[in-house]
């Protein structure tokens, strides 16, 4: 079974800083990959960036990066130069291809909030 | 856009009825994903279709029941409906793979009063 933590219910962040978002998780898979979602109050799931845990390099998209360290088994999410559109629900999640299905596991998520 | 098309978007009924929510995935996805939303339980997966055929079930309830038909698109079932039941329903599609996006759909929201 999977398991994914995210040990901060909320956090903000000034306009145009930085802001790091924690996720643990816990897998006995060897291939899986990790993800973060954006739900804004849309209520719509985006994705923002996806890590496989076979690459060694860490996953960048634009101003969103992650940290992730397998043996601690730890995939944080940096968000650069925040803008207010980045204020939403973040959710760390991950799959693995157990008995051939691909369905995420979510943490409970991270209520992110940019201020002006 | 994702592009998966999930109707209604709001539900409204009453303790004991039985519902029906309908997923459109992608063109070209055979993977169809439902996942409940909660404030109680948060995200989690309930079932998962591929090309029809039940693939994986995850925490979902006797009382909940989905099929695929073969056109691809969804339908969850949801009967003898409680109050918990309340709860934001998403459809996910991927075409297949473990490296493959799941597109979530806009979530139908169900209010059982």
């Amino acid at each position: 079974a999977q398991t994914v933590t995210q040990s901060q219910p909320e956090m903000s962040v000034q306009e145009a800083e930085t802001v790091t978002l924690s996720c643990t998780y816990d897998t006995s898979e060897s291939n899986y990959y990790l993800f973060w979602y954006k739900q804004p109050p849309s209520r719509q799931m985006i994705l923002v960036i996806r890590q496989e845990a076979y690459k060694q390099q860490n996953a960048t998209e634009n101003r969103f990066s992650v940290n992730f360290q397998k043996a601690a088994k730890s995939f944080s999410l940096k968000i650069s130069d925040s803008q207010l559109g980045d204020t939403a629900m973040y959710f760390c999640a991950s799959a693995t291809s157990g008995a051939g299905s691909y369905q995420l596991t979510f943490g409970k998520g991270t209520k992110l909030s940019v201020i002006p | 856009d994702s592009g998966v098309t999930q109707t209604p978007k709001h539900l409204i009924t009453a303790t004991g009825q039985r519902v029906t929510l309908r997923c459109s995935p992608r063109s070209g996805d055979l993977s169809v994903y439902w996942y409940q939303q909660s404030l109680d339980q948060g995200l989690q997966f309930l079932i998962q279709y591929y090309n029809g055929e039940e693939r994986a079930k995850g925490n979902i309830l006797e009382r909940f029941s989905a099929q695929q038909f073969p056109d691809l698109h969804s339908e969850l079932n949801l009967s003898s409906l409680e109050l918990g039941d309340s709860a934001l329903y998403f459809c996910a599609s991927s075409v297949a793979g473990l490296n493959n996006e799941q597109f979530f759909g806009p979530g139908t929201r169900l209010t059982v009063l």
